[in-house]
C-alpha cells in the first residue's frame, strides 16, 4: 500500500532556531501533501496544502514567514519551522492521497519539543 | 470553508454495547468521509470510509452512515470490546476528494468490561 515517511519522529529543539520536518511518498508521487498540526488532546488542524513545484496554499491563521514549505519532487515536502519558540512544540503530521486512490495516507508523525 | 462538528466529545459504554458517533459538515459539495481512530502520539488509523454516493457502508463491527440532505454523518460500532478505547475522528474532504481533509474534534471512547 501507498506509505509516506516522515522525519524526524521526533525533535527537541532551542527557541529560535529552525527545524526541518520531512515527508516523502515511497512508492507513488504525491503532487500534493497537506501538513497538519497537532496539540496535545485536540483534533488535526489543516496548516497548509504544498503543491509540487508552486507555492503552498496556506490556512487563514497559519503564518506562511514562519512554517516554510517546499515541494521540489514529486516524492519529498518538506516544512521548516523557523525561530521557533515553546508555542510552536506540538505534533505535526503530513498526509498524501496517491492519485487514482480512495483514502489518504498519513506520516508517522513528528513530535516537536521547543525549549 | 469547510467545518466539521462531532458529538459527543466523550462517551462511555459497558462491553457489548453499541457507541454512536455523529458528525455534521458544512460544505455541500464535500463527498468523502472517512472515520479515524487515533492512539496517543500515533498517526490517524483510518477505520471505515464512506463517499456521497453511498448512503451506508459496514465493515463487521463498524458501519457508517450518510445524510447528504442533512449533511450528517455517522459511526457506529457494535459489540464494542475494551480494544476499542481510542479517540475517533470524523473527516470531511473540502469538497471533492483528493482536497484536504478537515477534521470535527474528537470523541474519546471508553469501553469498560
Amino acid at each position: 500500500g501507498a506509505v509516506v515517511s516522515q522525519h524526524p519522529s521526533w525533535v527537541i529543539c532551542k527557541s529560535g532556531t529552525s527545524v526541518k520536518i520531512e515527508c516523502r511518498s515511497l512508492d507513488f508521487q504525491a503532487t500534493t501533501m497537506f501538513w497538519y498540526r497537532q496539540f496535545p488532546k485536540q483534533s488535526l488542524m489543516l496548516m497548509a496544502t504544498s503543491n509540487e513545484g508552486s507555492k503552498a496554499t496556506y490556512e487563514q491563521g497559519v503564518e506562511k514567514d514562519k512554517f516554510l514549505i517546499n515541494h521540489a519532487s514529486l516524492t519529498l515536502s518538506t516544512l521548516t519551522v523557523t525561530s521557533a519558540h515553546p508555542e510552536d512544540s506540538s505534533f505535526y503530521i503530513c498526509s498524501a492521497r496517491p492519485s487514482g486512490g480512495v483514502g489518504y495516507t498519513f506520516g508517522s508523525g513528528t513530535r516537536l519539543t521547543v525549549v | 470553508g469547510e467545518n466539521v462538528e462531532q458529538h459527543p466529545s466523550t462517551l462511555s459504554v459497558q462491553e457489548g454495547d453499541s457507541a454512536v458517533i455523529k458528525c455534521t459538515y458544512s460544505d455541500s459539495a464535500s463527498n468523502y468521509f472517512p472515520w479515524y481512530k487515533q492512539e496517543l502520539g500515533k498517526r490517524p488509523q483510518l477505520i471505515i470510509d464512506i463517499r456521497s454516493n453511498v448512503g451506508e457502508k459496514k465493515d463487521q463491527r463498524i458501519a457508517v452512515t450518510l445524510n447528504k440532505t442533512a449533511k450528517h454523518f455517522s459511526l457506529h460500532i457494535t459489540e464494542t470490546q475494551p480494544e476499542d478505547s481510542a479517540v475517533y475522528f470524523c473527516a470531511a474532504s473540502i469538497g471533492q476528494a483528493g482536497t484536504a481533509l478537515i477534521f470535527g474534534k474528537g470523541t474519546t471512547l471508553s469501553v469498560s468490561s
